[in-house]
């Protein structure tokens, strides 16, 4: 199947500080990517919806200010989590879809987040 | 609002069982249903890909089948093996945009 990679793997940091986390598609164009949040023994909870050069769609309840999310190109989108707080630690999944699947989404090894 | 739900949470069988994994959604109209597996502290593995017109897809020991009138998919692995010690997820695609609704998944462990 198609290669969707995340980076970093594993981030602390310190309140307030910010922090991007990478997702790419390897071998692909994925004109849509989503991102994905997973809190412990939990499923995957849909943050939003990105579209390579237009303006991230969020769900309902995420703040869009605090998580931006950028889809420069077709092959990479950025989560940068602003302000981070421990409560935002928690494990972000990314997800992309190429123009030639058939609907199959892709996903990233996901990334560790953890707020001290 | 979709609902996708997958029961048992939890599966604990031994080695060389065949066993079922189910997942129900509440809106029959569908786009696609995907079958994931992660590892803990990973990301998500497709396994299965089933579209909204076909009935089952099988890969190696994964048969999955689609019910669409009645809501259900279910997982079939045949002969497991610890290896298959995993969680599973259903997800459940309502429109082309792709946008996937996820079940709680099943946490199946396999015992030598």
């Amino acid at each position: 199947g198609a290669v969707v990679s995340q980076h970093p793997s594993w981030v602390i940091c310190k309140s307030g500080t910010s922090v991007k986390i990478e997702c790419r598609s390897l071998d692909f164009q994925a004109t849509t990517m989503f991102w994905y949040r997973q809190f412990p023994k939990q499923s995957l909870m849909l943050m939003a919806t990105s579209n390579e050069g237009s303006k991230a769609t969020y769900e309902q309840g995420v703040e869009k200010d605090k998580f931006l999310i950028n889809h420069a190109s077709l092959t990479l989108s950025t989560l940068t989590v602003t302000s981070a707080h421990p409560e935002d630690s928690s494990f972000y999944i990314c997800s992309a879809r190429s123009r030639q699947s058939s609907g199959e989404l892709f996903f990233g090894e996901g990334s560790r987040l953890t707020v001290l | 609002k979709q609902e996708v739900t997958q029961i048992p949470a939890a599966l604990s069988v031994p080695e060389g069982e065949n066993l079922v994994l189910n997942c129900s959604f509440t809106d029959s109209a569908i786009y696609n249903l995907q079958w994931f597996r992660q590892d803990p502290g990973k990301g998500l593995t497709s396994l299965l890909l089933i579209q909204s017109s076909q009935r089952e897809q099988t890969s190696g020991r994964l048969n999955a089948s689609l019910d669409k009138s009645s809501g259900r998919s279910t997982l079939y692995i045949a002969a497991s093996q610890p290896g298959d010690s995993a969680t599973y997820l259903c997800a459940v695609g309502f429109n082309a945009g792709n946008m996937l609704t996820f079940g709680g998944g099943t946490r199946l462990m396999v015992k030598p």
